[in-house]
């Protein structure tokens, strides 16, 4: 079946240093993927939209120069969480649409940890 | 702006049925999706019904959609153990666009 690989998994990093979350779409081309934040015991939290190509489009509430998106392939997205701080941390899950159009798939997830 | 919402916890005891319920406000909606996440894991994909279907069955999983009361249920016959897990139903107005999902049910089976 369809895969998202998702990486890292887990992540520690210090106050004001950056990370990246990579999510890759293994057998399918995405042209869209979307990226999530979920807090403990909550729903997931769109935080923005990416199409290959093309800039990312932001939900209201989600800073875009903190939160950087690069879709420049049809199998892969970045997520780049810039001068992260201990608000930051959580549990972010991206998911391509596809294979097929009404489908999505989703990442395994990546456990941030900003100390 | 649309909702979608979802009971928060289940407990059912391991070889019953279980069902979870899920309401929405978007009545443009066009896919609805139930996903289950295991702890520290991303969401699998269950099943998903089209909004011009009334019911869909695979396996253990049963979705009932009534769309004029904007209810979207799953059930889950024989439930065992490893269905343990959080259970969130999304919905999508159109293929690709984004999913706008309920709170989660925590569905916990006992032995």
């Amino acid at each position: 079946g369809a895969v998202v690989s998702q990486h890292p998994s887990r992540v520690i990093c210090k106050s004001g240093t950056s990370v990246k979350i990579e999510c890759r779409s293994l057998d399918f081309q995405a042209t869209t993927m979307f990226w999530y934040r979920q807090f403990p015991k909550q729903s997931l939290m769109l935080m923005a939209t990416s199409n290959e190509g093309s800039k990312a489009t932001y939900e209201q509430g989600v800073e875009k120069d903190k939160f950087l998106i690069n879709h420049a392939s049809l199998t892969l997205s970045t997520l780049t969480v810039t001068s992260a701080h201990p608000e930051d941390s959580s549990f972010y899950i991206c998911s391509a649409q596809g294979p097929r159009a009404y489908g999505y798939t989703f990442g395994s997830g990546t456990r941030l940890t900003v100390v | 702006g649309e909702d979608v919402e979802q009971s928060l916890f289940l407990s059912v005891r391991e070889g019953d049925s279980s069902v979870i319920n899920c309401t929405y406000t978007d009545s443009s909606s066009t896919y609805l999706y139930w996903y289950k996440q295991e702890p520290g894991a991303g969401l699998q994909l269950l099943t998903y019904i089209f909004s011009n279907m009334d019911m869909k069955q695979d396996q253990r999983l049963t979705v009932l959609l009534n769309k004029k009361d904007k209810h979207l249920s799953l059930r889950i016959a024989d439930t065992q153990t490893g269905d343990s897990a959080i259970y969130f139903c999304a919905d999508s107005a159109t293929a690709g666009n984004k999913l706008t999902f309920g709170g989660g049910t925590r569905v916990l089976v006992k032995p």
